[in-house]
């Protein structure tokens, strides 16, 4: 059972390049989110979805998109990439009302 | 707007001690409270989750206690082993149950000493 899989695992961009971060679980949850961590800022939520097909915004989705198009896959894409977005990456899955289950996260330094 | 707070500054412990870790909050009813720990590099691992209806929770060498009146729940580890050093971070759930988005704390860091 692999969980949550988060590729790649680090990414250097240069400002202005787009990218598009994976993330896919197994587990069959309806839940799916996108977090970054910063030093000193804790985990901040992106975009979430509560079911194929459906997403929404979080606390701070600003310079991001996301899509869900089947149920075991979150897209995280980042369409012109600032330095403001290095920061690390975790996705995660639920059931409602349980807890998470993290992917290991991408590591994306823009330069 | 909410505000979680753990203490940022790490805690040191001997082993075999109890280590106790705090999270308070405030402008918020969060239906429930989880608690994660993070080892560098890794994410988040889930260890337990208490709901507003609930006091207490143990799991093992680990409880969790939630004082809706007071805003905060204590996370205690008992007999700690210097394998429990790790960031421990505490999550809100949303008011009303309504979904199940997390606000996390940023974390306060547990180092037990041999």
């Amino acid at each position: 059972n692999a969980g949550v899989t988060q590729t790649p695992k680090f990414r250097v961009l240069k400002t202005g390049q787009s990218m598009t971060l994976l993330c896919a679980q197994d587990m069959n949850h309806e839940y799916m989110y996108w977090y970054r961590q910063d030093p000193g800022m804790g985990l901040r939520l992106i975009h979430y979805s509560v079911g194929e097909g459906t997403t929404a915004k979080g606390e701070v989705p600003d310079g991001y998109n996301v899509s869900r198009l089947k149920k075991q896959n979150f897209l995280l894409g980042l369409e012109s990439a600032a330095p403001s977005q290095t920061s690390v990456y975790f996705c995660a899955s639920s059931l409602f009302n349980y807890g998470y289950t993290f992917g290991s996260g991408t590591r994306l330094t823009v330069v | 707007s909410q505000k979680i707070e753990q203490n940022s500054e790490a805690l040191n412990i001997q082993e075999g001690k109890t280590a106790t870790l705090t999270c308070n909050y405030t402008n918020y009813s969060p239906a429930y409270l989880q608690w994660y720990r993070q080892d560098p590099g890794r994410g988040p691992v889930f260890l337990l989750l208490i709901r507003e209806n609930e006091k207490e929770k143990r799991k093992e060498r680990l409880k969790v206690t939630f004082d809706t009146t007071l805003k905060q729940s204590l996370f205690h580890i008992t007999a700690s082993q210097p394998a429990d050093s790790a960031t421990y971070l505490c999550a809100l759930g949303p008011e009303n149950n309504a979904g199940n988005m997390l606000t996390f704390g940023g974390g306060t860091r547990l180092m037990v000493k041999p």
